[in-house]
């Protein structure tokens, strides 16, 4: 199986900043990583898809990028309505997903 | 718009079976598999496989082979997943997921089973 190690696994920040958060394959995965944000008792929401796709309506303040088998979800001026759990999946075999990122208010 | 609508909160004794269902609405219902994927307490997301509403084929994930059994209802647009065989460790909160070929764009809000005598 495919493991998704992702950093950190919390972090603290304030509105404005800018976050990132990373997630590296334990092989090859192309670009077949995608990055989600979960608020509790919500549905999951798609943010990037494919590495550095955004997902239609989702706001330009996030992106993702790629380098080989590493992946980076960027968040530029973090907004209130950010604060959540963000975490990554691969769909190269299957799919597996990293254990997750909470983003807490400073 | 595309929803995903599971159905409710279950309690279970070990060793029992368990059956969620998720019921699609706004889209074509056989263009697009539905997976599961459960998040225990703490733990990581899981996947536990897909099925094509459209032809019923079924990929299961390798941990749950023998114990998952997904079926789908194209009458009714509802996809079912049953757990056989309950432990304490499958206490969960278990989601349906629409799947494009890469992602998955649209989620259910989930499902709490708990296992407890």
């Amino acid at each position: 199986d495919i493991q998704m190690t992702q950093s950190p696994s919390s972090l603290s920040a304030s509105v404005g900043d800018t976050v990132t958060i990373t997630c590296r394959a334990s092989q090859s995965i192309g670009p077949y990583l995608n990055w989600y944000q979960h608020k509790p008792g919500q549905a999951p929401n798609l943010l990037i898809y494919s590495a550095t796709n955004l997902q239609t309506g989702v706001p330009s303040r996030f992106s993702g990028s790629r380098s080989g088998a590493e992946f980076t979800l960027t968040i530029n001026n973090l907004q209130p309505e950010d604060f959540a759990t963000y975490f990554c999946q691969q769909s190269y075999s299957a799919r597996t997903f990293g254990q997750g990122t909470k983003v807490e208010v400073k | 718009q595309v929803q995903l609508l599971q159905s409710g909160a279950e309690v279970k004794e070990p060793g029992a079976s368990v059956k969620v269902s998720c019921k699609a609405f706004g889209y074509t219902f056989s263009y697009y598999f539905i997976h599961w994927v459960r998040q225990a307490p703490g733990q990581a997301l899981e996947w536990m496989g897909k099925i094509d509403p459209d032809g019923g084929s079924i990929t299961y994930a390798q941990k749950f082979q023998g114990r998952v059994t997904m079926t789908r209802d194209t009458s009714t647009r509802t996809v079912y997943m049953e757990l056989s065989g309950l432990r304490s460790d499958d206490t969960a909160v278990y989601y349906c997921a629409r799947g494009e070929l890469h992602h998955n764009d649209y989620w259910g809000l989930g499902t709490l089973v708990t296992v407890s005598s």
